[in-house]
């Protein structure tokens, strides 16, 4: 697509539900990533993936964190038995992935509320 | 590790220059980006720098780069309201590495 696109932009859930995040990146952009901003701080990086391998997790909080890209395209972040502290905006990135400055081009993000 | 700091706050008035500050710990970060976040709207990229460079210039932005003191500077002239935003500070470490980025410098212009 024209841009990366998030779904949903808005996520209300109660404490203990799965919620699973989706990313459409730019096409044909090998690298995909995902961070999440709290209120008032910068993006923090949680993972990201070249093609559909996972080249890094060391950013995920804990093991009830999980994303996947299956086809080297679209992803998903998987956010099981959630918890309050897990409010956040969750933005995700793609870039070409060729050498050189690596362009992060972000989507709107998918804001999540946990009650 | 890897460390972005910036200042939280910068006001000034229209027609001015603003000017926004970053330092950042790993001496051996590739490149450097400053983006754009306006209220409710994703993360815009600005401009970016490559290590090698002291200074970028792109119409009303200059980026400065001080690689010895690991300091990045952002001027924007003639800064105009719709200027008022947060900007994020990045490095990226060699081999196309993830962005680490500051906590953000929230600009407000006063008309």
């Amino acid at each position: 697509g024209a841009g990366v696109s998030q779904s949903p932009r808005y996520k209300v859930t109660k404490r203990g539900q799965d919620v699973a995040l989706r990313c459409d990146p730019i096409s044909g952009h090998v690298s995909l990533y995902w961070y999440r901003q709290a209120l008032g701080q910068g993006p923090e990086f949680l993972t990201y993936f070249n093609y559909e391998a996972q080249q890094d997790k060391s950013g995920l909080p804990n093991d009830r964190f999980s994303a996947e890209r299956p086809e080297g395209s679209i992803s998903t972040l998987t956010i099981q038995r959630t918890e309050q502290r897990d409010s956040a905006m969750y933005r995700c990135a793609s870039s070409p992935g060729t050498a050189g400055a690596n362009v992060l081009t972000f989507g709107a993000g998918s804001r999540l509320t946990v009650l | 590790g890897e460390d972005v700091e910036q200042s939280l706050f910068l006001s000034v008035r229209e027609g001015d220059s603003s000017v926004i500050n970053c330092t950042y710990t790993d001496s051996s970060s590739t490149y450097l980006y400053w983006y754009k976040q306006e209220p409710g709207a994703g993360l815009q990229l600005l401009t970016y720098i490559f290590s090698n460079m002291d200074m970028k210039q792109d119409q009303r932005l200059t980026v400065l780069l001080n690689k010895k003191d690991k300091h990045l500077s952002l001027r924007i002239a003639d800064t105009q309201t719709g200027d008022s935003a947060i900007y994020f500070c990045a490095e990226m470490a060699p081999g196309n590495t993830p962005l680490v980025f500051g906590k953000g410098t929230r600009l407000s212009v006063i008309a």
